[in-house]
């Protein structure tokens, strides 16, 4: 059965960077993107997002670019996000999720439990 | 790519039929069939019971429908039950392979 698991539960420092991991099983990974999406508290679904497991091309959301990467690992069917300078309002749950987008489908059908990311002092 | 826009909440007893609208743009909603719905529980991942508009996932309730016209799509949930107070999510994709959320709609059941 597909299954999405997610790192744990991290609190970094204004500035810092955070990287948080997906491991995705069940599926043939390469077949699939990956989405990454954020809820800060309080807040509705933000998509960060996305990377082909395939061919590793990318596209971020435009509020995010420069401060974000994501990457795939094929031998370990892992996905990363990495955040860097991170601030306050950074401060979210962090989803990632299977994205079985084509020309003529998309949707997020498989996500992980969610990674809690606090940026304090 | 601004977020499409939900009704920040609705309300219906057991029983009861709701709708929730998705307002986008000739860029996003109104140019593809590719708009999904969100059910969300706090604490809970997000679950998936539409795509493609009006497409249910196997093992979403036929109380869920989809339906699209032109820049705006809607949810339709029949029979409201206590276990259907979420928060519902629509999402659309978008130019240049993105995709964009809508602002998320609070769902009360009387």
């Amino acid at each position: 059965q597909v299954q999405v698991v997610q790192s744990g539960a991290v609190v970094k420092k204004p500035g810092a960077s955070v990287k948080v991991s997906c491991k995705a099983s069940g599926y043939t990974f390469t077949s699939y993107g990956i989405t990454w999406v954020r809820q800060a508290p309080g807040q509705g679904l933000e998509w960060m997002g996305w990377i082909s497991a395939y061919s590793g091309n990318t596209n971020y959301a435009q509020n995010l670019q420069g401060r974000v990467a994501m990457t795939i690992d094929t031998s370990t069917t892992t996905a990363y996000l990495d955040l860097k300078s991170l601030r306050s309002d950074d401060t979210a749950v962090y989803y990632c999720a299977r994205d079985s987008c084509t020309s003529t489908s998309c949707y997020l059908d498989y996500w992980g439990q969610g990674t809690l990311v606090t940026v304090s002092s | 790519q601004s977020a499409l826009t939900q009704p920040a909440s609705v309300s219906g007893s057991p029983g009861q039929s709701i709708t929730i609208s998705c307002t986008g743009t000739s860029s996003d909603v109104g140019s593809y069939n590719l708009v999904s719905w969100y059910q969300h529980h706090p604490g809970n991942a997000p679950k998936v019971i539409i795509y493609e508009a009006t497409k249910r996932p196997s093992g979403v309730s036929n109380r869920f429908s989809g339906s699209k016209s032109g820049n705006t799509a809607s949810l339709t949930i029949s029979g409201l039950l206590a276990e259907d107070e979420a928060d519902y999510y629509c999402c659309s994709y978008a130019p240049t392979n993105t995709r964009v959320f809508g602002g998320g709609t609070k769902l009360t059941v009387l």
